[in-house]
């Protein structure tokens, strides 16, 4: 079993719509959880990390974490064309960072 | 952008030949993460380098390896490159105790014939 599962996609919603991206993770000693966003030919961008169970909020991003269930979600509120990269969830352990496959994420005009 | 460059943009290399990646890191951050990325999958953590140590490293073999200098740039060396090593290698740079903040570079596409 991976450490970190996710699903490659691709997943494509219209212009406007609400984007649920997920993750599951393997290993309950897992603490931090972050979400990536990786333009084509460009490295991954932080977009939010979190540490506890509950939810995290910026701007039109909001970050789940249920550590009971091992599962982690990136909403995207009012989704736009320039949101069309590939997401990849990620956790760190012992200063090493562990990064899902990644969703590759089409917003259609 | 991050304040991270990595040179060069794109390489193409033969197998069983040796080759040097580089990475500058943001003014100030200490630390510096090499990782692999192949197409369609994530980014695979190589190993770590901080104050010129190497400070953890992932599942690869001894022919990987690395340098960090006194002003923070870094290398990364491969030798005896096989065909699965054709992928897009990333830096990250961060502060020491703080990784989970990491700047990435736009990363080198090394291509193995």
């Amino acid at each position: 079993q991976k450490e970190v599962e996710q699903d490659p996609g691709p997943l494509s919603v219209p212009e406007g719509a609400i984007v649920s991206l997920n993750c599951t993770y393997s290993n309950s000693a897992f603490q931090y959880f972050m979400w990536y966003r990786q333009y084509s030919r460009k490295g991954p961008e932080l977009l939010m990390y979190t540490y506890s169970s509950g939810n995290k909020e910026d701007g039109r991003f909001t970050a789940q974490v249920d550590k009971s269930s091992k599962y982690i979600s990136l909403f995207i509120r009012d989704s736009q064309p320039s949101d069309s990269a590939t997401y990849l969830c990620a956790t760190k352990l012992d200063d090493k960072i562990i990064f899902g496959k990644g969703t590759r994420l089409h917003i259609l005009p | 952008e991050t304040g991270v460059t990595q040179s060069p943009t794109h390489l193409i290399k033969t197998r069983g030949q040796q080759v040097t990646l580089r990475c500058s890191s943001q003014s100030g951050h200490n630390t510096v993460s090499w990782y692999q990325q192949a197409l369609g999958q994530g980014p695979q953590f190589i190993f770590q380098y901080y104050r010129e140590e190497e400070n953890g490293r992932g599942n690869f073999p001894p022919r990987f390896s690395g340098l960090q200098f006194p002003n923070y740039s870094s290398e990364l060396n491969v030798n005896a490159l096989e065909l699965d090593d054709s992928a897009l290698y990333l830096c990250a740079s961060s502060l020491a105790g703080n990784t989970d903040t990491q700047y990435f570079g736009p990363g080198t596409r090394l291509t193995v014939l």
